[in-house]
């Protein structure tokens, strides 16, 4: 069992560029979401989904964009990247979504556009 | 949105007990609140949830008194494994993407 696994790692982009960050679960889990953390801060949701095919948007969503096709997978594209985007990024899942459940959260992933 | 407020920052030595207080003066009746743990370069970890009075698991204690406007995190006996931004939060209900991470407490224990 693996958890959450997000990949890459580490990534450098050029302004403009575009790129998917891979987000993957192997629990069986409805609710995924994406969040970004920003040096010194808390976390922020960007999108989320309640189940394959069904995607929404969190508090900071423009930039950015998802799909859910099955249950394991949640990719987040970054359509067109700027340096405002440069942040560490964090695919989370749990097993239907409400507050109450335990958020499982992969490793990240480091973002640096210049 | 139930807001937190927690310290910045907390220092300790190894083998002490750390309490982390959060406050959360508007807290709705049905919300829980929940803390997680989040190591440099990894990302967040469930620690402890509780409803009320006092909550106790392998990591940690978590201590709610009655009129639920203030929680606090007691981590027993601290390791320089601990270091560690502890991030509470206030929500629940049933609803979804109503937990907002603040920027947390960064503890950091010294040998």
């Amino acid at each position: 069992n693996a958890g959450v696994t997000q990949t890459p790692k580490f990534q450098v982009l050029k302004t403009g560029q575009s790129m998917t960050l891979q987000c993957a679960q192997d629990m069986n889990h409805e609710y995924m979401s994406w969040y970004r953390q920003d040096p010194g801060m808390g976390l922020r949701l960007i999108h989320y989904s309640v189940g394959a095919g069904i995607t929404d948007q969190g508090e900071v969503p423009n930039g950015y964009n998802v799909s859910r096709s099955t249950t394991e997978d949640f990719p987040l594209r970054l359509l067109s990247a700027a340096p405002s985007q440069t942040s560490v990024y964090f695919c989370a899942s749990s097993y239907s979504g409400t507050d109450q459940e335990t958020q499982y959260f992969g490793p990240g992933t480091r973002l640096l556009v210049l | 949105l139930a807001k937190t407020t927690q310290p910045i920052s907390m220092d300790s030595y190894e083998g002490q007990e750390v309490n982390i207080t959060c406050s959360h003066n508007n807290i709705a009746t049905n919300d829980y609140i929940t803390w997680y743990q989040q190591f440099p370069s990894q990302g967040p970890r469930f620690i402890i949830q509780g409803y009320k009075t006092k909550v106790t698991n392998e990591v940690a204690s978590l201590f709610i008194p009655a009129d639920r406007k203030s929680s606090t995190l007691s981590l027993p006996r601290v390791s320089l494994s601990d270091t560690a931004v502890y991030y509470c939060l206030v929500g629940g209900s049933g609803g979804y993407n109503k937990l907002i991470f603040g920027a947390g407490t960064r503890l950091a224990v010294h040998p």
